[in-house]
């Protein structure tokens, strides 16, 4: 399967703790995105790389997200501190620099 | 402020029938859009598109209608079947920098055999 993968697929942690996501995009894409859903919304957008740079994050990336892309290739999601209001799915999309984005399965994150 | 507006959360059609989802928005700058569909418990796929410049898009089954002067936008599913079922969700994107999605809340369809 050569689509965009997530790991963990589930990640349950207590409030205050620290987690990390990873996303490995479709091997030649060199954009990334990762983007954030909640029940009942649509996917929102949180921070975009091309190769292993971050040029863009939302508003809603607030400090204690950090995102990094290393080696232009896999990319990876981290929450310091987490607080319930951070539960949600966490969505990675790759795309070949065009429009079109090609989304993995997601990470579902729950903070109790 | 939504910017893409999917007013209907669902729709329940015939098998065989067509569906038809709708999707507004209010941002001029948007000059392209995408159609995803999402079952639960995985990402959303990519269905469809359309740029601005054209009013209609054909893919096998699916079609997307753009009328740009409205703001508005459609997919037709025709016909519709059993595995149609999911949530749609409706983009778009400015084309500026990252070419990041804004999308709609969704609308769930549900095809019945």
């Amino acid at each position: 399967d050569t689509g965009v993968s997530q790991n963990p697929r589930h990640k349950i942690t207590k409030r205050g703790q620290n987690v990390t996501f990873r996303c490995d995009p479709i091997s030649e894409h060199n954009r990334l995105y990762w983007y954030r859903q909640t029940l009942g919304q649509g996917p929102e957008f949180l921070t975009y790389f091309q190769n292993e740079a971050q040029l863009e994050k939302s508003r809603l990336l607030s400090d204690r997200f950090s995102a990094e892309r290393p080696k232009g290739s896999f990319s990876t999601l981290e929450i310091q501190r987490t607080e319930q209001g951070d539960s949600a799915m966490y969505l990675c999309a790759s795309s070949p620099a065009n429009y079109e984005q090609y989304f993995g399965p997601g990470t579902r994150l729950t903070v109790t | 402020d939504q910017q893409v507006k999917q007013n209907s959360p669902s729709l329940s059609v015939q098998e065989g029938r067509i569906s038809i989802l709708n999707c507004d928005y209010t941002n001029s700058m948007f000059d392209y859009f995408l159609w995803y569909k999402k079952y639960p418990a995985e990402g959303p796929t990519f269905l469809i598109s359309i740029s601005s410049i054209k009013d209609k898009n054909e893919d096998g089954r699916f079609t997307v209608f753009l009328n740009k002067s409205a703001k508005h936008l459609s997919l037709h599913i025709v016909p519709s079947q059993p595995g149609d079922s999911a949530v749609y969700f409706c983009a778009a994107s400015d084309g500026a920098g990252s070419y990041q999605l804004t999308f709609g809340k969704g609308t769930k369809l549900s095809v019945i055999p």
